[in-house]
C-alpha cells in the first residue's frame, strides 16, 4: 500500500464551479499535510499546508484535514482555467521525510 | 524557484556512464532533498541532507549517492546510469523545523 493515495483523474469541472480533490494517507503518525500545484513541465509549487484537524482557508483554496479518517482534501472555489494543473498531496511522516501522492489532474473548462 | 537552481537542466547519457546532477541554493536553508518524478509514481524521495556532510536515504536510494560539502550545494550521483533512471529529477530545500519544501526547476535525464 502506498503511503499517500490520490485519484489520478482527470477531474473535469466547468469554470466557476468548486473542484474537490482528495487524498488519503496510511501512516497514523503523519504530522503535516501539503498541497502542491504542478503545471505541465514545471516544478511543484506549494499552495496550502495544514497541520491540525479542520479547515484552513486561503483565498479560493480550502484545505480540510481529518486525522481520524486519515483524509485530507483541497477545495478550489470559483475554479478558473488557470487552475488546470496536477495537484499533488504530500505528507510529512517523521522528522523530515515527505511522501507524495501521484497527483490528480484537474481540467477547468471555460 | 525560491533561489534554487539545478544543473544541467537536460542531459542525455548512455547506460553505464556516471552522471552528477547539481542543486544550488542561495537561501542558506539547512535541508535539501533529491526527488525523482515518473508517470504514475509521483515524487519519490531519493536522498536528503540535514546539514553539511549529513545525509540520509529516501525510499528509492539504490543506485544513487549524494554529497554535501557546502550548505549551498547538494550533488546527486548516478554511479553507473541505467535506463530505469530515466526520469525528471527535482531538488528541494526546507528550513529547520519547518515543513514547507520549495522546489528547483528540475533536470530531465535520459539514459539510452
Amino acid at each position: 500500500q502506498k503511503e499517500v493515495e490520490q485519484n489520478s483523474g482527470p477531474l473535469s469541472v466547468p469554470e466557476g464551479a468548486i473542484a474537490s480533490l482528495n487524498c488519503t494517507y496510511s501512516d497514523r503518525v503523519s504530522q503535516s499535510f501539503f498541497w502542491y500545484r504542478q503545471y505541465s513541465g514545471k516544478s511543484p509549487e506549494l499552495i496550502m499546508s495544514i497541520y491540525s484537524n479542520g479547515d484552513k482557508e486561503d483565498g479560493r483554496f480550502t484545505a480540510q484535514l481529518n486525522k481520524a479518517s486519515q483524509y485530507v482534501s483541497l477545495l478550489i472555489r470559483d475554479s478558473q482555467p488557470s487552475d488546470s494543473a496536477t495537484y499533488l498531496c504530500a505528507v510529512k511522516v517523521n522528522f523530515n521525510k515527505f511522501y507524495f501522492g501521484s497527483g490528480t489532474k484537474l481540467n477547468v473548462k471555460p | 524557484d525560491a533561489g534554487i537552481t539545478q544543473s544541467p537542466r537536460h542531459k542525455v547519457t548512455e547506460t553505464g556512464t556516471p552522471v552528477t546532477l547539481r542543486c544550488h541554493q542561495t537561501e542558506n536553508h539547512r535541508y535539501m532533498y533529491w526527488y525523482r518524478q515518473d508517470p504514475g509514481h509521483g515524487l519519490r524521495l531519493i536522498h536528503y541532507s540535514y546539514g553539511v556532510k549529513d545525509t540520509d536515504k529516501g525510499e528509492v536510494s539504490d543506485g544513487y549517492s549524494v554529497s554535501r560539502s557546502k550548505t549551498e550545494d547538494f550533488l546527486l550521483t548516478l554511479e553507473s546510469a541505467t535506463s530505469s533512471q530515466t526520469s525528471v529529477y527535482f531538488c528541494a530545500i526546507g528550513t529547520s523545523g519547518v515543513n514547507e519544501q520549495y522546489f528547483g526547476p528540475g533536470t530531465r535525464l535520459t539514459v539510452t
